[in-house]
Protein backbone atom coordinates (compact mmCIF):
# COMPACT_ATOMS: atom_id res chain seq x y z
CA UNK A 1 0.00 0.00 0.00
CA UNK A 2 1.63 3.53 -0.39
CA UNK A 3 2.06 5.53 1.99
CA UNK A 4 1.39 9.10 3.31
CA UNK A 5 2.52 11.57 -0.27
CA UNK A 6 3.68 14.72 -0.06
CA UNK A 7 4.30 17.10 -3.21
CA UNK A 8 6.41 19.34 -3.77
CA UNK A 9 9.43 17.01 -1.42
CA UNK A 10 11.62 20.55 -2.00
CA UNK A 11 10.55 24.25 -2.42
CA UNK A 12 12.72 27.52 -3.22
CA UNK A 13 10.80 30.46 -3.22
CA UNK A 14 11.44 34.35 -2.88
CA UNK A 15 9.86 36.15 0.46
CA UNK A 16 6.24 37.26 -0.26
CA UNK A 17 5.50 34.24 -2.76
CA UNK A 18 2.49 32.21 -2.20
CA UNK A 19 3.46 28.20 -1.67
CA UNK A 20 1.57 25.51 -1.25
CA UNK A 21 2.40 21.76 0.39
CA UNK A 22 -0.21 19.30 -0.85
CA UNK A 23 -0.50 15.70 1.14
CA UNK A 24 -2.15 12.56 0.09
CA UNK A 25 -3.71 10.45 3.19
CA UNK A 26 -3.18 6.78 3.31
CA UNK A 27 -6.36 5.01 1.83
CA UNK A 28 -8.74 4.39 5.01
CA UNK A 29 -7.45 6.42 7.25
CA UNK A 30 -9.29 10.08 8.69
CA UNK A 31 -7.51 11.80 10.49
CA UNK A 32 -4.54 14.12 9.09
CA UNK A 33 -2.01 16.33 10.45
CA UNK A 34 0.55 18.94 9.70
CA UNK A 35 3.85 19.61 11.73
CA UNK A 36 7.06 21.72 11.05
CA UNK A 37 10.23 20.72 11.97
CA UNK A 38 13.14 23.24 12.94
CA UNK A 39 16.55 23.13 14.60
CA UNK A 40 15.00 25.82 16.85
CA UNK A 41 11.29 24.08 17.80
CA UNK A 42 12.25 20.62 17.03
CA UNK A 43 8.51 18.97 15.92
CA UNK A 44 5.41 21.12 16.55
CA UNK A 45 2.15 20.05 15.20
CA UNK A 46 0.20 23.07 13.13
CA UNK A 47 -2.78 21.68 12.38
CA UNK A 48 -5.03 18.70 12.49
CA UNK A 49 -8.19 17.36 10.64
CA UNK A 50 -10.41 14.45 11.59
CA UNK A 51 -12.78 13.45 9.13
CA UNK A 52 -12.38 16.66 6.57
CA UNK A 53 -12.88 18.92 9.98
CA UNK A 54 -10.36 21.16 11.63
CA UNK A 55 -10.37 19.81 15.21
CA UNK A 56 -7.21 22.12 16.76
CA UNK A 57 -5.42 24.81 14.71
CA UNK A 58 -3.95 26.43 17.80
CA UNK A 59 -0.25 25.50 16.20
CA UNK A 60 -0.47 27.39 13.16
CA UNK A 61 1.64 30.14 13.43
CA UNK A 62 -0.35 33.50 12.21
CA UNK A 63 -2.92 33.82 9.70
CA UNK A 64 -0.15 33.61 6.79
CA UNK A 65 -1.02 29.94 7.16
CA UNK A 66 -3.91 28.01 6.07
CA UNK A 67 -4.82 24.70 5.67
CA UNK A 68 -7.89 22.68 3.98
CA UNK A 69 -8.54 19.14 3.95
CA UNK A 70 -11.52 19.70 -0.07
CA UNK A 71 -11.92 16.12 0.08
CA UNK A 72 -11.08 12.61 2.31
CA UNK A 73 -8.14 12.11 1.04
CA UNK A 74 -6.60 15.09 0.34
CA UNK A 75 -4.86 17.97 1.99
CA UNK A 76 -2.97 21.51 1.16
CA UNK A 77 -1.40 23.66 3.86
CA UNK A 78 -0.68 27.54 1.92
CA UNK A 79 1.47 30.05 3.08
CA UNK A 80 0.66 33.48 1.88
CA UNK A 81 3.05 35.70 1.82
CA UNK A 82 6.26 33.46 2.37
CA UNK A 83 8.45 34.85 4.63
CA UNK A 84 12.21 33.70 5.51
CA UNK A 85 11.33 32.51 8.72
CA UNK A 86 8.75 29.79 7.69
CA UNK A 87 11.93 27.78 5.78
CA UNK A 88 11.56 24.38 7.60
CA UNK A 89 10.67 20.38 6.72
CA UNK A 90 6.70 20.22 6.75
CA UNK A 91 5.62 16.80 7.18
CA UNK A 92 1.85 16.02 6.94
CA UNK A 93 0.84 12.50 8.72
CA UNK A 94 -2.27 10.25 9.01
CA UNK A 95 -4.04 7.82 11.29
CA UNK A 96 -7.21 6.35 11.47
CA UNK A 97 -9.05 7.25 14.71
CA UNK A 98 -10.40 5.54 16.96
CA UNK A 99 -7.73 6.59 19.95
CA UNK A 100 -4.05 5.87 19.84
CA UNK A 101 -3.93 4.63 16.19
CA UNK A 102 -0.23 5.24 15.30
CA UNK A 103 0.39 8.51 12.68
CA UNK A 104 2.21 7.76 9.32
CA UNK A 105 4.51 10.21 8.21
CA UNK A 106 5.04 11.83 4.93
CA UNK A 107 8.62 12.48 3.40
CA UNK A 108 8.54 15.79 4.08
CA UNK A 109 8.83 19.17 2.14
CA UNK A 110 11.17 20.68 2.60
CA UNK A 111 10.78 24.44 1.93
CA UNK A 112 13.37 27.29 1.85
CA UNK A 113 12.09 30.84 1.42
CA UNK A 114 14.95 33.72 0.39
CA UNK B 1 0.16 19.59 30.22
CA UNK B 2 2.10 16.84 27.98
CA UNK B 3 5.63 16.62 28.10
CA UNK B 4 8.35 14.29 26.94
CA UNK B 5 12.05 15.17 27.40
CA UNK B 6 14.72 13.28 25.65
CA UNK B 7 18.23 14.65 28.09
CA UNK B 8 20.38 12.90 25.70
CA UNK B 9 20.88 14.96 22.87
CA UNK B 10 23.46 13.19 21.38
CA UNK B 11 25.25 9.70 21.50
CA UNK B 12 28.18 8.69 19.74
CA UNK B 13 29.19 4.59 19.83
CA UNK B 14 30.93 2.28 17.80
CA UNK B 15 29.64 -0.81 15.82
CA UNK B 16 28.57 -3.74 18.07
CA UNK B 17 28.14 -1.85 21.35
CA UNK B 18 24.81 -1.91 22.63
CA UNK B 19 22.91 1.51 23.63
CA UNK B 20 19.99 2.90 25.57
CA UNK B 21 18.07 5.81 24.41
CA UNK B 22 15.91 7.57 27.53
CA UNK B 23 12.37 8.99 27.26
CA UNK B 24 10.68 10.62 30.30
CA UNK B 25 6.95 11.75 29.72
CA UNK B 26 4.71 13.64 31.44
CA UNK B 27 0.96 13.45 31.35
CA UNK B 28 -2.51 13.64 33.45
CA UNK B 29 -4.32 11.36 31.53
CA UNK B 30 -4.73 7.70 32.41
CA UNK B 31 -5.10 6.26 29.43
CA UNK B 32 -2.26 7.63 26.75
CA UNK B 33 0.06 6.16 24.08
CA UNK B 34 4.18 6.10 23.89
CA UNK B 35 5.73 6.13 20.49
CA UNK B 36 9.13 6.13 19.03
CA UNK B 37 9.75 7.70 15.88
CA UNK B 38 13.37 7.04 13.38
CA UNK B 39 14.90 9.96 11.40
CA UNK B 40 17.29 8.61 9.43
CA UNK B 41 19.77 11.17 7.28
CA UNK B 42 17.14 10.70 4.62
CA UNK B 43 14.53 12.74 6.71
CA UNK B 44 11.40 10.66 6.73
CA UNK B 45 9.94 9.69 9.97
CA UNK B 46 9.49 6.20 10.13
CA UNK B 47 7.42 4.29 13.14
CA UNK B 48 8.91 2.13 15.21
CA UNK B 49 6.49 1.18 18.20
CA UNK B 50 3.17 1.85 19.65
CA UNK B 51 3.13 1.53 23.27
CA UNK B 52 -0.64 1.78 25.43
CA UNK B 53 -0.49 2.66 29.19
CA UNK B 54 -1.92 -0.24 30.06
CA UNK B 55 1.00 -3.06 29.06
CA UNK B 56 3.79 -2.84 30.89
CA UNK B 57 5.43 -5.32 29.31
CA UNK B 58 8.60 -5.38 27.70
CA UNK B 59 9.17 -5.50 23.94
CA UNK B 60 11.46 -7.10 21.83
CA UNK B 61 12.09 -6.82 18.17
CA UNK B 62 14.91 -8.10 16.76
CA UNK B 63 18.22 -5.78 17.96
CA UNK B 64 15.68 -3.31 19.35
CA UNK B 65 14.10 -3.23 22.73
CA UNK B 66 11.27 -0.91 24.68
CA UNK B 67 11.17 -0.57 28.47
CA UNK B 68 8.38 0.65 29.60
CA UNK B 69 8.02 1.68 33.62
CA UNK B 70 4.92 3.63 34.51
CA UNK B 71 6.56 4.20 38.30
CA UNK B 72 9.22 6.19 36.81
CA UNK B 73 7.40 7.90 33.58
CA UNK B 74 10.03 5.85 31.95
CA UNK B 75 9.84 4.49 28.27
CA UNK B 76 13.48 3.45 27.47
CA UNK B 77 14.50 2.48 23.93
CA UNK B 78 17.54 -0.17 23.76
CA UNK B 79 19.24 -1.36 20.32
CA UNK B 80 21.90 -4.04 20.97
CA UNK B 81 24.41 -4.77 18.83
CA UNK B 82 24.74 -1.49 17.34
CA UNK B 83 25.20 -0.71 13.72
CA UNK B 84 26.15 1.72 11.40
CA UNK B 85 22.44 1.77 9.65
CA UNK B 86 21.26 2.75 13.45
CA UNK B 87 22.65 6.22 13.11
CA UNK B 88 19.60 8.41 12.99
CA UNK B 89 17.80 10.87 15.07
CA UNK B 90 15.17 9.32 17.48
CA UNK B 91 12.03 10.70 18.59
CA UNK B 92 10.00 9.89 21.94
CA UNK B 93 6.41 10.98 21.45
CA UNK B 94 3.44 10.75 23.75
CA UNK B 95 -0.59 11.09 22.44
CA UNK B 96 -2.42 13.48 23.90
CA UNK B 97 -6.14 12.70 23.58
CA UNK B 98 -7.79 16.35 21.81
CA UNK B 99 -11.29 16.90 20.85
CA UNK B 100 -12.71 14.72 18.00
CA UNK B 101 -11.91 11.27 18.51
CA UNK B 102 -8.45 10.90 17.40
CA UNK B 103 -5.18 12.19 19.22
CA UNK B 104 -2.08 14.75 19.37
CA UNK B 105 1.43 14.09 19.25
CA UNK B 106 3.82 15.64 21.74
CA UNK B 107 7.22 15.06 20.78
CA UNK B 108 10.88 15.15 22.67
CA UNK B 109 13.61 17.00 21.19
CA UNK B 110 15.11 13.91 19.79
CA UNK B 111 18.43 12.13 20.61
CA UNK B 112 20.96 11.82 17.39
CA UNK B 113 22.78 8.47 17.51
CA UNK B 114 26.11 8.18 15.61
CA UNK B 115 26.94 4.38 15.20
CA UNK B 116 30.57 4.39 14.15
CA UNK B 117 32.30 1.70 12.51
Amino acid sequence: DAGVIQSPRHEVTEMGQEVTLRCKLISGHNSLFWYRQTMMRGLELLIYFNNNVPIDDSGMPEDRFSAKMPNASFSTLKIQPSEPRDSAVYFCASSFSPEGDTQYFGPGTRLTVL
Amino acid sequence: AQKVTQAQTEISVVEKEDVTLDCVYETRDTTYYLFWYKQPPSGELVFLIRRNSFDEQNEISGRYSWNFQKSTSSFNFTITASQVVDSAVYFCALSEAVQGGSEKLVFGKGTKLTVNP
